[in-house]
């Protein structure tokens, strides 16, 4: 069974840095993209960004380009979010996701979500 | 930037009546057009890909349709399990670029 478990949730000031991890279970970790999606209280779902774990070569939206690193640890089928700079638009649950079709760009698997709150 | 735009944003429906969801892209997408079905506090779930394909253990009650700028998402019969926020997603510019619409909230009428 595919599993995709992030660590809890956290709260961050203004300005620090965060830093959420995503374990899967299930699958080859290297066969599939990870991708990172947030999703604001009760607003819509905004793509972050992907690493491919098998040689750690990252794409990013342009939205987040600068504040935003994904990373893969093979040793651990880890994935990892941070976000840089944090300020209150940040706050939000962020989940990841892979798609394990043979169509990229498709999630079909996601976490359970982490929610990260920015406050003074 | 390819914008996805979902029509209504709410829809009110009695159980077993038809729901018909709209999503028009600001360019082509051809049929690389998802839907995403989310309840409240659980991640999202692949409902349809290729604009008409259902994922694997979808119910044959949702159908997709549409290709190029305008889109369809059908369930044919509304159970109590389908009441949820809507989401479709465009692939066709990625990488890399993946949108997704604002979301289509259907409700108990």
């Amino acid at each position: 069974e595919v599993q995709l478990v992030q660590s809890g949730a956290e709260v961050k000031k203004p300005g620090a840095t965060v830093k959420i991890s995503c374990k899967v279970s299930g699958y080859t970790f290297t066969d599939y993209y990870m991708h990172w999606v947030q999703q604001a209280p009760g607003k819509g779902l905004e793509w972050m960004g992907l690493v491919d774990p098998e040689d750690g070569e990252t794409i990013y939206a342009e939205k987040f380009q600068g504040r935003v690193t994904i990373t893969a640890d093979t040793s651990t089928d880890t994935a990892y979010m941070e976000l840089s700079s944090l300020r209150s638009e940040d706050t939000a649950v962020y989940y990841c996701a892979t798609g394990t079709t043979t169509v990229t760009g498709l999630f079909d698997y996601w976490g359970q979500g982490t929610l990260v709150t920015v406050s003074s | 930037e390819i914008v996805m735009t979902q029509s209504p944003a709410t829809l009110s429906v009695s159980p077993g009546e038809r729901a018909t969801l709209s999503c028009r892209a600001s360019q082509s997408v051809s049929s690389n057009l998802a839907w995403y079905q989310q309840k409240p506090g659980q991640a999202p779930r692949l409902l349809i890909y290729g604009a008409s394909t259902r994922a694997t253990g979808i119910p044959a009650r949702f159908s997709g349709s549409g290709s190029g700028t305008e889109f369809t998402l059908t369930i044919s019969s509304l159970q109590s399990e389908d009441f949820a926020v809507y989401y479709c997603q465009q692939y066709n510019n990625w990488p890399p670029e993946l949108t997704f619409g604002g979301g289509t909230k259907v409700e108990i009428k």
